[in-house]
């Protein structure tokens, strides 16, 4: 089935590692977004692309960073995983700028920081 | 800004009804509505577009009041299979924020037999 893919689902960080997260859609969408989610705080953007080789940021980026080498690839990466980082982690990608129809999220990476 | 959802909770039989709502202090110019089950990812349900009309979906509608940038869930004739957490995401008007959704809270809506 077309769809957006996370890997890896689960992961353990140690403080002070780092980890890539990988987005892969096959719906041929412009738009891609990495959001994480908390308990009580719901969706929070962390950085967005509009386009293959373009990315900005959102609302939370601080301590991560991405790439979008390819239009069905969105990559997102810790460099120093921080406890305050322990999170699920949702990647989104739309048709349209205004998501006109809707974002398709994958299933989520739950990452723990210890 | 993130919009406020209320309620955050809700708790229904079978059969009755709910309205979720959202608010946002910007002008908005379009609001989605999304459904998370326990575990899993966010399902888009519908769109509304400042200028638009009410939408619907089977039993669950929605309205989008531009005045006062809010918009309203409406879920009539509940089922089972509504229970989750209901997240509205908003798009702001100017400066390119229409591209990026600011979601809220969520409200957890539990449907009892």
């Amino acid at each position: 089935n077309a769809g957006v893919t996370q890997t890896p689902k689960f992961r353990v960080l140690k403080t002070g590692q780092s980890m890539t997260l990988l987005c892969a859609q096959d719906m041929n969408h412009e738009y891609m977004y990495w959001y994480r989610q908390d308990p009580g705080m719901g969706l929070r953007l962390i950085h967005y692309s509009v386009g293959e080789g373009t990315t900005a940021k959102g609302e939370v980026p601080d301590g991560y960073n991405v790439s979008r080498l390819k239009k069905q690839n969105f990559l997102l990466g810790l460099e120093s995983a921080a406890p305050s980082q322990t999170s699920v982690y949702f990647c989104a990608s739309s048709y349209s700028a205004t998501g006109f129809y809707g974002y398709t999220f994958g299933s989520g990476t739950r990452l723990t920081v210890v | 800004q993130q919009p406020v959802q209320s309620p955050q909770a809700v708790i229904l039989r079978e059969g009755e009804d709910a309205v979720i709502n959202c608010s946002s202090s910007k002008a908005l110019y379009s609001v989605h509505w999304y459904r998370q089950k326990h575990g899993e990812a966010p399902v888009f349900l519908m769109i509304l577009l400042k200028g638009g009309e009410q939408k619907g979906h089977e039993k669950i509608s929605a309205s989008f009041n531009e005045k006062k940038q809010q918009s309203s869930l409406y879920l009539t004739a509940s089922q089972l299979s509504y229970s989750g957490t209901y997240f509205c995401g908003t798009g702001t008007v100017g400066d390119g924020s229409a591209r990026q959704l600011t979601f809220g809270s969520g409200t957890q809506l539990t449907v009892l037999p």
